[in-house]
């Protein structure tokens, strides 16, 4: 079956320093992979996606993502953090039956001042 | 456009009470989601409808039904709560075409007491 992995519960980081938010994938065919983030008290919002291409996907807000076929990761990534970045991150994979997806346990980002 | 709405915001139920939680989606959106988020598992599959008429199971249906009543409006009832139903609930909805994208609504805060 497919799944995800977000090996990291929290992950602090000052305003202006990179961030990366670590998401790990075991598949079975191509894999079909996602980002999303949820504000406080809201539902989830869709950041940027993974389905063939260039390894390096940019989304929104300044996010991008890396792809990895060797190390099956598809980790997020951001040159300088905000404070306004402070969220939770969920990583998701599409299900080979194409209607249904999987999701990470998700990482609290706290970006600090 | 309102994009996905649920209600009710929040509610508490007693154990063995019944109620409905309501989805409606006014994006024309061909496929609609109920998940529930518990802390430290992510978000998990409860059902999903691929289009109207249809509904499917997910990871974690036992002790839910769903309705798609119509193309915009996707339902999901607890017959009987247990205290283990207590969750957060979001419903999403999918459009058919390649973007494999899901909007998220607000959710739905439920406790059984």
């Amino acid at each position: 079956a497919q799944s995800v992995a977000q090996p990291e519960d929290q992950v602090n980081v000052a305003e202006g320093n990179p961030l990366t938010v670590k998401c790990t994938y075991s598949v079975s065919g191509n894999p079909y992979l996602f980002w999303y983030v949820q504000y406080p008290n809201r539902g989830l919002q869709f950041l940027l996606k993974y389905i063939t291409g260039d390894n390096l996907v940019k989304g929104s807000y300044g996010f991008e993502a890396e792809f990895n076929k060797s190390q099956t990761s598809f980790h997020l990534k951001k040159p300088s953090a905000l404070v306004s970045d402070s969220a939770l991150y969920f990583c998701a994979v599409r299900d080979r039956n194409f209607n249904k997806f999987y999701f990470g346990s998700g990482t609290k980002l706290n970006v600090k001042p | 456009n309102a994009g996905v709405t649920q209600t009710p915001k929040f509610q508490v139920l007693k154990t063995g009470q019944s109620m409905t939680l309501q989805c409606a989606q006014d994006m024309n959106h061909n496929s609609m989601y109920w998940y529930r988020q518990d802390p430290g598992m992510g978000l998990r599959l409860i059902y999903y409808s691929a289009s109207e008429g249809t509904t499917d199971k997910g990871e974690v249906p036992n002790g839910y039904n769903v309705s798609r009543l119509n193309k915009r409006e996707f339902s999901l009832r607890l017959e009987s709560a247990a205290p283990s139903q207590t969750s957060v609930y979001f419903c999403a909805s999918r459009d058919r075409d390649g973007s494999y994208e899901q909007y998220f609504g607000p959710g739905t805060r439920l406790t059984v007491t």
